[in-house]
């Protein structure tokens, strides 16, 4: 079975400074990862994925996540953050191997970005 | 990306009524629909696959004569909460499943309180 663990219920970072939400996954084989976006009472908005090929993967609205195979993790990080950017954000794995097609959720980290 | 509809967004209703989420695709045509439960400050939980033509797969847990899942057609699935109590109050997200590498989409969600 499949596990995503997100250690971090919430970061605070100051606008303007670097931001990094946590990703651990655990999975038999190889894994397509995702991170997704949920703003209040709203559905899920696909930010990025890995799948395979460049470990740094650039995805919408100036985020990037970094996919590190021997710590099993996949960060995600944005260079300057903004308030805007304050929302639940959930990381996500699909095993590549299995023909699951469900994905397997972290339990979301919030992330609020003071002015 | 796939486009899908969740209706409606948000219902308030009392207990021991029946409510029903209708999820629909809007550009393509859906034989599978992921059905998940985000309970407060929680990941998301897949509770059900509806399939197109034939009876809904449920995970482990769920209660499949409350949890009633239909697919009407290759663009409408619907999720019928029924006897409703104020435990089954949630935010309830559909999903049309993503394969392999591809990235899901989901639906808006819908705000269930039961009173």
């Amino acid at each position: 079975a499949q596990s995503v663990a997100q250690p971090e219920d919430q970061v605070n970072v100051a606008e303007g400074n670097p931001l990094t939400v946590k990703c651990t996954y655990s999975v038999s084989g190889n894994p397509y990862l995702f991170w997704y976006v949920q703003y209040p009472n709203r559905g899920l908005q696909f930010l990025l994925k890995y799948i395979t090929g460049d470990n740094l993967v650039k995805g919408s609205y100036g985020f990037e996540a970094e996919f590190n195979k021997s710590q099993t993790s996949f960060h995600l990080k944005k260079p300057s953050a903004l308030v805007s950017d304050s929302a639940l954000y959930f990381c996500a794995v699909r095993p590549m191997d299995t023909g699951r097609r469900a994905l397997t959720f972290g339990s979301g980290t919030r992330l609020q970005v003071q002015p | 990306g796939a486009v899908v509809s969740q209706h409606p967004s948000r219902v308030i209703c009392k207990s021991g009524t029946s409510v029903k989420i209708e999820c629909r695709s809007l550009d393509f045509q859906a034989t599978t629909m992921f059905w998940y439960r985000q309970f407060p400050k929680k990941s998301l939980m897949l509770m059900a696959t509806s399939n197109e033509g034939s009876k809904a797969t449920y995970e482990q847990g769920v209660e499949k004569d409350k949890f009633l899942i239909n697919h009407a057609s290759l663009t409408l699935s619907t999720l019928t909460v029924t006897s409703a109590h104020p435990e089954d109050s949630s935010f309830y997200i559909c999903s049309p499943p993503g394969q392999g590498a591809s990235e899901a989409f989901f639906g808006q969600g819908t705000r269930l309180t039961v009173v």
